[in-house]
């Protein structure tokens, strides 16, 4: 199994841009999530999706869209790139609620100048 | 969401142990985490304990949870300079996120 992948590792935006960031997992896990970790911030939710088409927002989810299409993939779209954006973002997935183990990717470091 | 409160920093002598302290906000929670990161690297998961535990031991860690005080603690025995990471405390929030605290630096010095 590869875990849970995240693609790209690196990337810079103009203000205005908009990109899709790609999380895939290859555990058959039903919950999946987005948080954005920055400095002295801890990592914080942006959405969560607790199976195929099923998609809720966290405690930071604006200027952030998702869907689950599948159970494998939970892209992250950002609509229209801004500098407060800027940030180190992680996708992570979890079997169920039983299940107590949360797996984290690798992480994807934006930079919206 | 209400803050999961951890020190910000932690400076330890190697062979000396460390205690990063936590207070969480759900008593409801059932699991609660330590996860550590290491400089550019993802969370790992290092240990758990669940709700009904008192303590938990796994090899040189030990994690000390009093549910009153909703405080939470991880202890590493035996501290090595490679221990030196981020050690992040998280709870559940609603029954499917984690929401993670602020994050404890520990350096570990030779």
């Amino acid at each position: 199994n590869a875990g849970v992948t995240q693609t790209p590792k690196f990337q810079v935006l103009k203000t205005g841009q908009s990109m899709t960031l790609q999380c895939a997992q290859d555990m058959n896990h039903e919950y999946m999530s987005w948080y954005r970790q920055d400095p002295g911030m801890g990592l914080r939710l942006i959405h969560y999706s607790v199976g195929a088409g099923i998609t809720d927002q966290g405690e930071v989810p604006n200027g952030y869209n998702v869907s689950r299409s599948t159970t494998e993939d939970f892209p992250l779209r950002l609509l229209s790139a801004a500098p407060s954006q800027t940030s180190v973002y992680f996708c992570a997935s979890r079997q169920d609620l039983g299940r107590n183990e949360q797996f984290f990717g690798p992480g994807t470091r934006l930079t919206v100048l | 969401g209400e803050d999961v409160e951890q020190s910000l920093f932690l400076s330890v002598r190697e062979g000396d142990s460390s205690v990063i302290n936590c207070t969480y906000t759900d008593s409801s929670s059932t699991y609660l985490y330590w996860y550590k990161q290491e400089p550019g690297a993802g969370l790992q998961l290092l240990t758990y304990i669940f709700s009904n535990m008192d303590m938990k031991q796994d090899q040189r860690l030990t994690v000390l949870l009093n549910k009153k005080d909703k405080h939470l603690s991880l202890r590493i025995a035996d501290t090595q300079t490679g221990d030196s990471a981020i050690y992040f405390c998280a709870e559940i929030a609603n029954g499917y996120a984690l929401n993670f605290g602020k994050g404890t630096s520990l350096l570990v010095t030779p």
